[in-house]
């Protein structure tokens, strides 16, 4: 079992555009988190994801969406990007009724010029 | 509001002192703290939960409630443990339970 996989590793947008990060969680857990990590910052919870739908979502503006797919892999997408958006976006995936153990993918670092 | 704070961002000892790095915590309910490591070029992983009472690596960690804190404690640091850590609070709704992280310290055990 790889874990968490993130895709891609890295991704340089420009202001204004559009991005979409991937997520595919460890074998066997169901919902999945996402968080943004400014530099120098702790993880920052995005939204939460579980039998497809947003069951928690943190204080982040609509732009941020998600998408969760039947076989439990998600999608984070960011429209209208800013400089702001520039961070690491984490995967954290966790077994039904677990949530409290989250296991966390490598990231996606976002650089938006 | 929700809070965690990680007051030091960097603690450097030497092998075989103590270490202790410091976490409080604001929450209005009953919280549900947690550590999390990340040793270099490794992905974040979960140290320690507060439910569990475990030692884990040597590492320790007493909730105190009316402190508000989350102390994680080791009585010989060694090399290897030099990481960045992470305390975390878990808030609980509708069952699912997101986490609120502070801003990390990072340990530098040197030889």
């Amino acid at each position: 079992d790889a874990g968490v996989t993130q895709s891609p590793t890295h991704l340089i947008k420009t202001r204004g555009q559009q991005v979409t990060l991937r997520c595919s969680p460890k074998s066997g857990h169901d919902t999945v988190s996402w968080y943004q990590q400014a530099l120098g910052q702790g993880p920052q919870f995005i939204f939460q994801y579980y039998e497809e739908e947003e069951r928690q979502r943190g204080n982040f503006p609509d732009r941020f969406s998600g998408h969760q797919f039947p076989n439990y892999s998600s999608e984070l997408n960011v429209n209208a990007l800013l400089l702001g958006d520039s961070a690491l976006y984490l995967c954290a995936s966790s077994p039904t009724g677990q949530s409290y153990e989250q296991y966390f993918g490598p990231g996606t670092r976002l650089t938006v010029t | 509001a929700q809070r965690v704070t990680q007051p030091e961002k960097l603690l450097s000892v030497f092998k075989g002192a103590p270490v202790e790095l410091k976490c409080n915590y604001s929450y209005s309910g009953s919280p549900e703290l947690f550590w999390y490591v990340q040793y270099s070029r490794q992905r974040l992983q979960l140290l320690l939960r507060h439910i569990s009472r475990e030692s884990i690596k040597g590492f320790t960690a007493d909730l105190n409630k009316g402190e508000t804190s989350f102390h994680l404690k080791k009585p010989f640091a060694q090399e290897e443990d030099s990481a960045m850590y992470y305390c975390a609070l878990s808030q609980m709704n509708t069952g699912f339970q997101k986490l609120v992280f502070g801003t990390g310290t990072r340990l530098l055990v040197s030889p």
